[in-house]
């Protein structure tokens, strides 16, 4: 079993439909990272948590360290939001990364 | 740009060959990281320095990997006799990790270099 797990794997949307993507992980963190990565490979970072709930934009990050459950919400989906998300979490020692497999956005107009 | 930048883009060898990637972390940043991502998956820590100290590798970075950040400012990754198995995006990333306990680590990254091995 990964250490973090990520729902659904691929994810189809209409232009205007609310998004959301789940990450469940299975270790102590001192932080988790919402991450985007587009087509050629560069990674953006989203979010970094370590409680409650984060908003930028659109796009709405929740953790609940109690149940090891994050979620990732894009409200009004576009067209442009199709990437890959990825969760990662940072482990208390403030380390290296370790990631989910990552879900793939496509966002249909 | 003050970005993470790494040389080359794309790489493409003939098995056996070896390969040198190279990464340019943000100057002010003290940690940096290596990735290995497959197609279709999350990517796969390899190693990190803080400085110049390589302080974590992982049982990834078989003997024929081999890591170094000498002046603790870019960092070089070298694949010896590649293996068609060590075809991959290559992703460095930066942070600034500051004292405490529970510190963040926000992570920077690179466009990465795409390796294949023909």
């Amino acid at each position: 079993k990964n250490e973090v797990e990520q729902s659904p794997q691929n994810l189809t949307a209409q232009e205007g439909e609310f998004i959301t993507i789940n990450c469940s992980y299975s270790v102590g963190i001192s932080a988790l990272h919402w991450l985007q990565q587009h087509p050629g490979g560069g990674i953006v970072s989203l979010f970094m948590l370590s409680s409650g709930k984060k908003k930028h934009g659109r796009l709405i990050a929740t953790i609940n360290i109690q149940e090891k459950h994050s979620s990732l919400h894009i409200t009004a989906s576009h067209p442009r939001d199709s990437a890959v998300y990825i969760c990662a979490v940072d482990p208390p020692s403030g380390s290296r990364l370790t990631f989910g497999e990552g879900t793939q956005l496509t966002v249909n107009p | 740009d003050t970005g993470v930048s790494q040389d080359p883009r794309h790489k493409i060898t003939k098995r056996g060959q070896n390969v040198t990637f190279r990464c340019d972390p943000i100057s002010e940043h003290n940690r940096l990281y290596w990735y290995r991502q497959t197609l279709g998956q999350g990517p796969e820590f390899l190693t990190y320095f803080q400085n110049e100290a390589q302080l974590e590798k992982s049982r990834l970075l078989s003997d024929r990997f081999s890591a170094e950040r000498p002046k603790g400012s870019f960092s070089t990754l070298e694949i010896q006799r590649t293996e068609q198995g060590d075809s991959a995006m290559y992703l460095c990333a930066s942070s600034l990790r500051a004292g405490g306990s529970s510190a963040y680590n926000e992570q920077f990254f690179g466009p990465g270099t795409r390796l294949t091995v023909l």
